[in-house]
């Protein structure tokens, strides 16, 4: 109950066009939906997040999509740069008393010119 | 924000021995958190340290392999004891944002057992 499913496993985009990544709960008690971007040798860093009391959240090129109903989430990256090859992972969080972050399984992007 | 530094940034160790890594914080935290990442895979936690108390370890995670130190609200060391091949991975450790829900996270320290 603690899982959060993630797909695809990698993705390769053209540059300009649009990244999609696609995250499952299934333990409701989450409250807070993270997303961290990681490049090679470096950690995680959070890149945009959402409750579930709205259904959208965009911070310039990202976009996360919240379905409470259906506990699914998802990421939309607009015209995809090359710079923005990483590693993606979707995380849920419970923010009441202890804190534990529950990461999914992450997604490759490569952006290609 | 926190920075966040880890030492080692890489090593290469052999079976049977153990390695300390150390996580500094620019700031004061409540919690710590040591995270194992296995190449391609996401990240696993390993035990959440508070500043004067025994870590708190999760399913599969045991004191006698993975000792925590946390002697101050800026400091941590995470060891692994009694190397095996199947240790090698990247040790993380994160910080607790302001508002509890943000981690921040060190570079990493990447450790290959041969």
């Amino acid at each position: 109950q603690q899982q959060v499913k993630q797909s695809p496993q990698s993705l390769i985009v053209q540059k300009g066009g649009i990244s999609i990544i696609n995250c499952a709960y299934e333990n409701t008690a989450f409250d807070y939906f993270p997303w961290y971007q990681q490049f090679p040798g470096k950690g995680p860093a959070l890149l945009i997040a959402i409750r579930p009391d709205v259904s959208e959240k965009k911070e310039g090129r990202f976009t996360i999509s919240f379905n409470k109903s259906a506990k699914q989430f998802s990421l939309h990256i607009m015209d995809s740069q090359p710079g923005d090859s990483a590693t993606y992972f979707c995380a849920a969080e419970n923010s009441g008393g202890y804190q534990k972050v529950t990461f999914g399984t992450g997604t490759k992007l490569q952006v290609i010119p | 924000s926190a920075v966040i530094s880890q030492k080692p940034s890489r090593d290469i160790c052999q079976r049977g021995t153990s390695l300390t890594i150390q996580c500094q914080v620019d700031s004061q935290v409540t919690m710590m958190f040591w995270y194992r990442q296995q190449p391609g895979q996401s990240l696993t936690l390993i035990a959440t340290a508070n500043q004067g108390s025994e870590a708190t370890y999760e399913s599969g995670f045991v004191i006698d392999k993975f000792p925590i130190s946390r002697p101050n609200l800026t400091f941590s060391t995470l060891t692994v004891s009694n190397m095996s091949p199947e240790d090698s991975s990247i040790y993380l450790c994160s910080v607790e944002g302001w508002d509890r829900n943000e981690q921040f996270f060190g570079p990493g320290t990447r450790l290959t057992v041969l």
